[in-house]
């Protein structure tokens, strides 16, 4: 199985801070990465598919990069509504696997 | 507008055997591979299980593989989980989603409860 670490695992920021979450697959995975973002008592809600692509509806102050092994979700201005759980994905192959989650949090 | 609802949750002791069903609408629901992805309270996103368009292939984790039958009916726009042999470390909220590896719609979800 493919493993997938993030990190860090939490973060506390202030609004209008850059933020960056990084996720390492334990093999490459060509752009096979998604990533999501959830909220307390919510559904995920993707965000970024094929490692760099953004989701329908999504505000473009999202970005994710990366290929191989190493990405990267960046958030450029954080907004009040941002401050949640965020996920990383690989669809590669089966099984499907999650990192473990990065909560940002407000400072 | 994609609408995922779930239904069948509840309150199981270990050993026993559970249902899921999943209602689609707002989509051709026989175009998409559809998933079930679950999450233990306070824990992270765990994959479950998905199906074939056309139900000819089903894929599932290793930690539910040989207990958990995932299935659906394209005629009713429905999509199921048959959880067998439950064990308390199945404890979770069950999200029905569709897509098989990016997961572009989410259900909301019923909690599952495993416990004596």
């Amino acid at each position: 199985d493919i493993q997938m670490t993030q990190s860090p695992s939490s973060l506390s920021a202030s609004v209008g801070d850059r933020v960056t979450i990084t996720c390492r697959a334990s093999q490459t995975i060509s752009t096979y990465l998604n990533w999501y973002q959830q909220k307390p008592g919510k559904a995920p809600k993707l965000l970024i598919y094929a490692a760099s692509s953004l989701q329908s509806g999504v505000p473009s102050r999202f970005s994710g990069s990366g290929s191989g092994a190493d990405f990267t979700l960046t958030i450029s201005s954080l907004q009040p509504e941002d401050f949640a759980t965020y996920y990383c994905q690989q669809n590669y192959n089966v099984p499907r696997t999650f990192g473990q989650g990065t909560k940002v949090e407000i400072k | 507008e994609v609408q995922l609802v779930e239904s069948g949750g509840g309150l199981v002791q270990p050993g026993g055997s559970l249902r899921l069903s999943c209602g689609a609408s707002g989509f051709i629901f026989s175009n998409f591979w559809m998933s079930w992805v679950r999450q233990a309270p306070g824990k992270g996103l765990d994959w479950v299980a998905n199906i074939k368009e056309d139900g000819s292939e089903t894929y599932y984790g290793d930690s539910v593989k040989g207990r958990f039958t995932i299935s659906r009916d394209n005629a009713k726009n429905s999509l199921h989980l048959q959880m067998d042999s439950l064990r308390v470390e199945d404890t979770a909220v069950y999200y029905c989603v569709r897509g098989g590896g990016k997961f572009e719609y989410w259900g909301q979800g019923p909690l599952v409860t495993v416990s004596s």
